[in-house]
C-alpha cells in the first residue's frame, strides 16, 4: 500500500526565501510528525499532530517555522526567512491510533539553503 | 555505543558476522522503545519495538535486548549482510506534559564489509 509521501524531494533555496514542504501521511494515520535531519545526526523532533487535538509545537527551533495540518489529511511545514542553517532533511511520519507509537517515514525533504 | 547526546558512532563488520547495536537511554520513566534503520536517502525503517515489560524480543535476523537496572537497550543482528549497511537509530516513549513523544538517538552507522 502507499507509504507517507513528500513533496519536494529536494529543495534549493536563497536565504531570506520561505519554503513549504508538504506531506502526505498513510490514510487513516491520525498522528502525523515532523522531524529535522541535520548531516550526520539524528532526528530532532519539531511538531506533533494528533487527530483535531491542539498540535505539539514544542520542537519547533524559532518563530519562522511553523506547520498546519488540516484534519487526518496532508501537512505543511513552512519555514520564513531561510537561512543556511536550516539546510537539512526535512522529515515526516505518521502512525496510527491503534499503534501510536510505530512511525512510518517519508523519504523526506533535501533543503538546502545558500 | 550510542547515546543521545554523543557523536555518530559507527561500527564496521564482515558479512556473516553477528553485530550488536547499543544504546543508552536518559529516561527511567520511558516504556516503549523501538529500533529504526536508515538506508542512505531513504527515511527511518521500524525494524522491531519492545515494551519495558520485556527483557528480550526476536524478530526476523535481529533480536532486541533491554536492560532497565543500567538504562541499555541492544539491537543484535545475526549473519549480517551488505543489505543491512545503514545508520540505527533507538528511539524511546517519554512524556511531554500530557502528551506523549518519541526521542531518538543520534544513530549509530553499520558498514558491512563484504
Amino acid at each position: 500500500g502507499a507509504g507517507v509521501s513528500q513533496s519536494p524531494s529536494n529543495k534549493v533555496t536563497e536565504k531570506g526565501k520561505d519554503v513549504e514542504l508538504r506531506c502526505d501521511p498513510i490514510s487513516g494515520h491520525t498522528a502525523l510528525y515532523w522531524y529535522r535531519q541535520r548531516l550526520g545526526q539524528g532526528l530532532e523532533f519539531l511538531i506533533y499532530f494528533q487527530g483535531n487535538s491542539a498540535p505539539d509545537k514544542s520542537g519547533l527551533p524559532s518563530d519562522r517555522f511553523s506547520a498546519e495540518r488540516t484534519g487526518e489529511s496532508v501537512s505543511t511545514l513552512t519555514i520564513q526567512r531561510t537561512q543556511q542553517e536550516d539546510s537539512a532533511v526535512y522529515l515526516c511520519a505518521s502512525s496510527a491510533r491503534t499503534s501510536a507509537y510505530t512511525q512510518y517515514f517519508g523519504p523526506g525533504t533535501r533543503l538546502t539553503v545558500l | 555505543g550510542e547515546s543521545v547526546g554523543l557523536h555518530l558512532p559507527t561500527l564496521s563488520v564482515q558479512e556473516g558476522d553477528n553485530s550488536i547495536i547499543n544504546c543508552a537511554y536518559s529516561n527511567s520513566a520511558s516504556d516503549y522503545f523501538i529500533w529504526y534503520k536508515q538506508e542512505s536517502g531513504k527515511g527511518p525503517q521500524f525494524i522491531i519495538d519492545i515494551r519495558s515489560n520485556m527483557d528480550k524480543r526476536q524478530g526476523q535476523r535481529v533480536t532486541v535486548l533491554l536492560n532497565k537496572t543500567v538504562k541499555h537497550l541492544s539491537l543484535q543482528i545475526a549473519a549480517t549482510q551488505p543489505g543491512d549497511s545503514a545508520v540505527y537509530f533507538c528511539a524511546e516513549k517519554s512524556r511531554v506534559g500530557s502528551n506523549y513523544k518519541l526521542t531518538f538517538g543520534k544513530g549509530t552507522l553499520l558498514t558491512v564489509n563484504p
